[in-house]
């Protein structure tokens, strides 16, 4: 079972490029996220998706979009790279109480 | 607000220890708590998870009580294995809400 799959697993950006991480679950799940995570820092929300066509805010939106492509997908974008983006990302989906996580994408910003 | 406090870390252990790691939060309401388990180079996995006030959830020896009294979901095991040094979180999901919440992390290292 696949599950929640992101890629790409490692990226390097310069300062200023753009970028799209992509996400696709196989749980047939409503909702999606990506989340964030820096050393001491745990795990921090940056956009979530209810349902198909929505998506809201979480607590560190700003430099980021996203977009519910489908039900299955859920990609989100850095328009310009900083090196404080610099950050492992997460996706993941829930049904019902249990969250399930992707693998990791491992970003970095020079 | 919702929030979320764990000890600190590490937490170094030698093989067989007890082990406990505390987590207390704040939040209104009956939210559902739970701990995840994060091995080196790898995502999240849910470890286990309780739903309301004095429920157990236990997994692979590990095992959490959900205490509305103390807000605590302190996390356990009688005898840890060098294959537990992995980081854990503790999370809370708010009533009616999408979202969860995590605390910061606590790695634990479990020496031979």
């Amino acid at each position: 079972n696949a599950g929640v799959t992101q890629t790409p697993k490692f990226q390097v950006l310069k300062t200023g490029q753009s970028m799209t991480l992509q996400c696709a679950q196989d749980m047939n799940h409503n909702s999606m996220y990506w989340y964030r995570q820096d050393p001491g820092m745990g795990l921090r929300l940056i956009y979530y998706s209810a349902s198909e066509g929505t998506t809201d805010k979480g607590e560190v939106p700003n430099g980021y979009n996203v977009s519910r492509l489908n039900k299955r997908e859920f990609s989100l974008r850095l328009e310009s790279a900083a090196p404080s983006q610099t950050s492992v990302y997460f996706c993941a989906s829930s049904e019902g109480n249990t969250i399930y996580f992707g693998e990791g994408s491992w970003l970095t910003v020079v | 607000g919702n929030s979320v406090t764990q000890m600190e870390g590490p937490v170094t252990l030698s093989e067989e220890a007890f082990l406990t790691i505390n987590c207390t939060y704040t939040a209104t309401g009956y939210p559902s708590l739970f701990w995840y388990v994060q091995y080196p180079g790898e995502g999240l996995q849910l470890l286990l998870k309780a739903t309301k006030a004095d429920d157990k959830g236990s997994n692979k020896g590990f095992e959490a009580t959900y205490r509305k009294e103390t807000t605590s979901f302190h996390l356990e095991k009688g005898s840890v294995q060098v294959s537990d040094s992995a980081v854990y979180f503790c999370a809370l999901r708010p009533d009616s809400s999408y979202k969860l919440i995590f605390g910061s992390g606590t790695r634990l290292l479990v020496r031979p």
